[in-house]
């Protein structure tokens, strides 16, 4: 089966702790994303990353590091820095160099308190 | 700041009705998205339009463009209960492949 996975579903942590978060393809896609989705909103790009060992800022990177070590992985990091992290997190990757679609996976709902 | 609005933010209607969103979006565009995403759930991708196509279809989907005017509508027809999502228009610039998407609109289709 190929597709997008991301772990966990739900994901609780305290204030200050920062937190990673999972998200994995084999879909063979180059280019990977992370997207911040609040409630009764659009998504807001976070990183994004189109080739292993590069990635670029999206709008709202401030308080997240992410990393791109391999192909099939792109996980998000979600700092103490993050003022505000409670949220919907969306991983999603694409055939890079192109305007195919993007391949969502079925997020992790992050709750920190 | 998102590059697209979607209008109207709510829509409720029938099953058997159509459905009809719009989206419109500030700057020059390559490709438009239309995405459709149920309750607590990823995203999937219904149809894509690129800027010099006007009309695009897909099973009971429609979607127009006029680069224009900067906006787009998608058209749902003979609604069904399954429609129930929120439906999010997605731009994509001519550099790479980000996407920009809008705030989407919540559909609601009665039984």
């Amino acid at each position: 089966d190929g597709g997008i996975t991301q772990s966990p579903k739900y994901l609780f942590r305290k204030e200050g702790q920062n937190v990673t978060l999972s998200c994995e393809q084999n879909l063979n896609h180059d280019a990977m994303y992370w997207y911040r989705q609040d409630p009764g909103q659009g998504l807001r790009l976070i990183y994004y990353s189109q080739i292993v060992n590069d990635f670029q800022k999206g709008d709202i990177a401030e308080g997240y590091s992410v990393s791109r070590e391999k192909k099939e992985s792109f996980p998000l990091t979600v700092t103490s820095a993050q003022k505000n992290p409670t949220a919907f997190y969306l991983c999603a990757s694409t055939a890079s160099g192109s305007t195919y679609e993007q391949y969502f996976g079925p997020g992790t709902r992050l709750t920190v308190t | 700041s998102q590059q697209g609005e979607e209008d109207p933010q709510a829509l409720s209607i029938q099953e058997g009705e159509n459905a009809t969103m719009n989206c419109s979006y500030k700057t020059s565009i390559n490709n438009l998205q239309w995405y459709r995403q149920n309750s607590g759930r990823g995203l999937v991708h219904l149809i894509l339009i690129r800027s010099n196509e006007r009309e695009k279809h897909s099973g009971r989907l429609r979607v127009t463009l006029d680069t224009s005017k900067k906006s787009s509508s998608l058209l749902i027809t003979a609604s069904r209960a399954a429609d129930t999502a929120s439906y999010f228009c997605a731009t994509g610039r001519a550099a790479g492949n980000k996407l920009t998407f809008g705030g989407g609109t919540r559909v609601l289709v009665k039984p």
